[in-house]
């Protein structure tokens, strides 16, 4: 256990559909991500929260939409995907980034989500 | 715009052969390196960082890489691989004061028993 839990593990949506993905932290981090993981990529970056604020979002389509009520609990909702979207989709988390120490991030097992 | 370049996509050794695999980065400041691995149905997690100071480092079961700093490279090294390290391999690399992780495409590693 790394100590970031995520729930799904497995989720299978039509593309109608609405889901949300969630992602748990108890380490203390301030900082949590969203990855996207397919076949033959490197991993993607979707979006960044630091205290609970989006600091980046890498040019990901509306249909995903964060959310980071607080900065434990990170959610990714998910509307009118498309099959391309089928991926692993990993949240991490690590130290706050604003002290300038590049700590390691630390990975959930992910949702391994499929579009139909 | 930074990227990291893993050389291998898909690597095939038989048990108490020696690795290596390669990682290249783009970036012209300083960074910090990772490698991070991911074993089958498992989370990513971290095989071994370098921020600075001595640049060969030593992770866990045995891996090291080596930080040379004129070719942007973090080649990951084992003298001799286990059945028990076939996996997906990331490099990834921070610039130094920053947060995004900047990941390769990975290499996956299976060893043959």
């Amino acid at each position: 256990e790394t100590g970031v839990t995520q729930t799904p593990r497995h989720l299978v949506m039509g593309m109608t559909n609405k889901k949300s993905l969630k992602c748990e932290q108890h380490l203390g981090h301030n900082a949590m991500y969203w990855y996207k993981q397919s076949a033959k990529k490197p991993l993607e970056l979707m979006f960044v929260y630091n205290f609970k604020e989006q600091t980046e979002n890498n040019s990901v389509p509306s249909r995903f939409s964060p959310e980071c009520p607080n900065s434990s609990h990170l959610f990714l909702h998910l509307h009118t995907l498309q099959p391309e979207d089928s991926a692993l989709y990993l949240c991490a988390s690590s130290q706050d980034p604003d002290t300038g120490m590049n700590t390691e991030a630390f990975f959930g097992q992910g949702t391994r989500l499929t579009v139909v | 715009a930074q990227s990291v370049s893993q050389h291998n996509h898909h690597v095939i050794l038989s048990e108490a052969a020696s690795l290596e695999l390669g990682c290249n980065y783009s970036y012209g400041g300083t960074v910090n390196l990772f490698w991070y691995v991911q074993y089958p149905g498992q989370h990513l997690q971290l095989l071994l960082k370098y921020f600075s100071g001595d640049p060969l480092v030593k992770g866990i079961k045995g891996f090291e890489a080596e930080f040379i700093k004129s070719k942007f490279s973090f080649n990951l090294r084992k003298p001799s691989v286990q059945w028990s390290d076939t996996a997906e391999y990331f490099c990834a690399v921070i610039p130094t004061g920053g947060f995004k992780t900047i990941f390769g495409a990975g290499t996956r590693l299976f060893v043959k028993a």
